[in-house]
């Protein structure tokens, strides 16, 4: 079974400041995929970046990176120049590779973990 | 982008009626769903995995006769909890799985008086 862990439970950072939120993997697997989402006050899941671990390359969206250490099994997130929308509880989740035609495979669920509240402040 | 809607988005029951929500994939065709279910400032707890045409799998610990789960096509899944009591109020999350990416319904806040 796959865990996913963030020992974070809260972070603040200052309004364009730079913040890296933390989370460690575990599993057996070798292909698969990492998701960082987004859940603000709303409460809408938001994807906000993922990972195919089979590609070295960390991911970037606009403000938003990763830093993706396969062997230490571990997936950071970096938020650039902070905004204040960016406050919201933040979800690494981990889930095991799906084949190309996207057919349904045992265990295309999503790990979640623990999750980090963000507050970005004034 | 693909877009889930859940419906409805607050719902305020007595003890003991049924409650039924619905979970659509607007602009895609979803062969798997996912219903969740989340506490205050927890994480996501999956209840069960529902294939369209097939029976739904629960999670260890999930009473499936409490928690109904009919995905009667590619684009709806609906939820039905059962005699509900006070302790089934939480907010209930549904996603709709498309390619290796699932995108998420707004939720539903049950509230069990």
């Amino acid at each position: 079974a796959q865990t996913v862990t963030q020992s974070q439970p809260e972070m603040s950072v200052q309004e364009a400041e730079t913040v890296t939120l933390s989370c460690t993997y575990d599993t057996s697997e070798n292909n698969y995929y990492l998701f960082w989402y987004k859940q603000p006050p709303s409460r809408q899941m938001i994807l906000v970046i993922r990972q195919e671990a089979y590609k070295q390359q960390n991911a970037t969206e606009n403000r938003f990176s990763v830093n993706f250490q396969k062997a230490a099994k571990s997936f950071s997130l970096k938020i650039s120049d902070s905004q204040l929308g960016d406050t919201a509880m933040y979800f690494c989740a981990f889930m095991k590779h799906v084949d190309a035609e996207g057919q349904e495979t045992s265990g295309s669920r999503l790990t979640f973990g623990e999750g980090t509240q963000l507050t970005v402040n004034p | 982008g693909a877009v889930v809607s859940q419906h409805p988005s607050r719902v305020i029951c007595k003890s003991g009626t049924s409650v039924k929500i619905e979970c659509r994939s607007l602009d895609f065709q979803a062969t798997t769903m996912f219903w969740y279910r989340q506490f205050p400032k927890q994480s996501l707890m999956l209840m069960a995995t529902s294939n369209e045409g097939s029976k739904a799998t629960y999670e260890q610990g999930v009473e499936k006769d409490k928690f109904l789960i009919n995905h009667a096509s590619l684009t709806l899944s609906t939820l039905t909890v059962t005699s509900a009591h006070p302790e089934d109020s939480s907010f209930y999350i549904c996603s709709a799985r498309w390619g290796y990416e699932q995108y998420f319904g707004p939720g539903t806040r049950l509230t069990v008086t």
